[in-house]
C-alpha cells in the first residue's frame, strides 16, 4: 500500500539557520508534490506544488526538491524565523487529481529557536 | 475574498446522536473535499464533488457518514449514531478545479463525542 513517511518528531533548528524537511514515499509513483503549512487549530495551507519533472522550485525563503529515483522530497526554508514554526505536510498527487489525486502525510512539526 | 468557511467550529455531542457540519467552499470553486484529522494523525480523505458529478465516497469510514453538496455550493457532512472514535477535526477543502491541485482548506470542525 502507499506510504508517505515525514519525520514524526519535531525539528528544532535555531534562528537565521536553513531548515530542512524530509518526505519519503513508497508504492506510489506520484505525478506532483505539494506542500502545506498547517498550524494549531488552523486548516492547511498550500505553499508549493513541484511536478515529477521538475527537479527543483523556490518561492522567495522556500526550496523544494523532489528526486523520483529516491522517491523522496526535500523541503527547505531559508533564514528562518520564529513565525516559521509550525507543521509541515507532504502531499502527493496523482495525474488524474479529483478524489484519489492527494494523499497526505502526517507532517513534521518545525521549532525555530529564536 | 471570503475563503472555505466551517460552522461549527466546535461540537460536542453524546454518543450515539447524529451531527452535521457544514462546509461553505470559495465561490466558483467547482471540487470539495472533506477530510478528517485525529489528533497527532494525518489527513485522512472521506468524499470528493465535482461539479454536478457523482461524489466519491470511496473514504468514508462507514455507512453513519454521508455527504451532500448542494451544486457547486455549501456541502454538509452527516455523522449518524456518532461514536467516540468519530472525534476528530473534519475539514473541508475547495480548489478552482482539481487539476488545478491546489486546495484551499477551512478552518476545520473540532468534533468531541462523549
Amino acid at each position: 500500500s502507499q506510504k508517505i513517511e515525514q519525520n514524526s518528531e519535531a525539528l528544532n533548528i535555531q534562528e537565521g539557520k536553513t531548515a530542512t524537511l524530509t518526505c519519503n514515499y513508497t508504492n506510489y509513483s506520484p505525478a506532483y508534490l505539494q506542500w502545506y503549512r498547517q498550524d494549531p487549530g488552523r486548516g492547511p495551507v498550500f505553499l508549493l506544488l513541484i511536478r515529477e519533472n521538475e527537479k527543483e522550485k523556490r518561492k522567495e525563503r522556500l526550496k523544494v526538491t523532489f528526486d523520483t529515483t529516491l522517491k523522496q522530497s526535500l523541503f527547505h526554508i531559508t533564514a528562518s524565523q520564529p513565525a516559521d514554526s509550525a507543521t509541515y505536510l507532504c502531499a502527493l498527487g496523482a495525474s488524474g487529481g479529483g478524489a484519489d489525486g492527494l494523499t497526505f502525510g502526517k507532517g513534521t512539526h518545525l521549532i525555530i529557536q529564536p | 475574498g471570503a475563503g472555505v468557511s466551517q460552522s461549527p467550529s466546535n461540537k460536542v455531542t453524546e454518543k450515539g446522536k447524529d451531527v452535521e457540519l457544514r462546509c461553505d467552499p470559495i465561490s466558483g470553486h467547482t471540487a470539495l473535499y472533506w477530510y478528517r484529522q485525529r489528533l497527532g494523525q494525518g489527513l485522512e480523505f472521506l468524499i470528493y464533488f465535482q461539479g454536478n458529478s457523482a461524489p466519491d465516497k470511496s473514504g468514508l469510514p462507514s455507512d453513519r457518514f454521508s455527504a451532500e453538496r448542494t451544486g457547486e455550493s455549501v456541502s454538509t457532512l452527516t455523522i449518524q449514531r456518532t461514536q467516540q472514535e468519530d472525534s476528530a477535526v473534519y475539514l473541508c477543502a475547495s480548489s478552482l478545479e482539481p487539476s488545478m491541485r491546489e486546495q484551499y482548506f477551512g478552518p476545520g470542525t473540532r468534533l468531541t463525542v462523549t
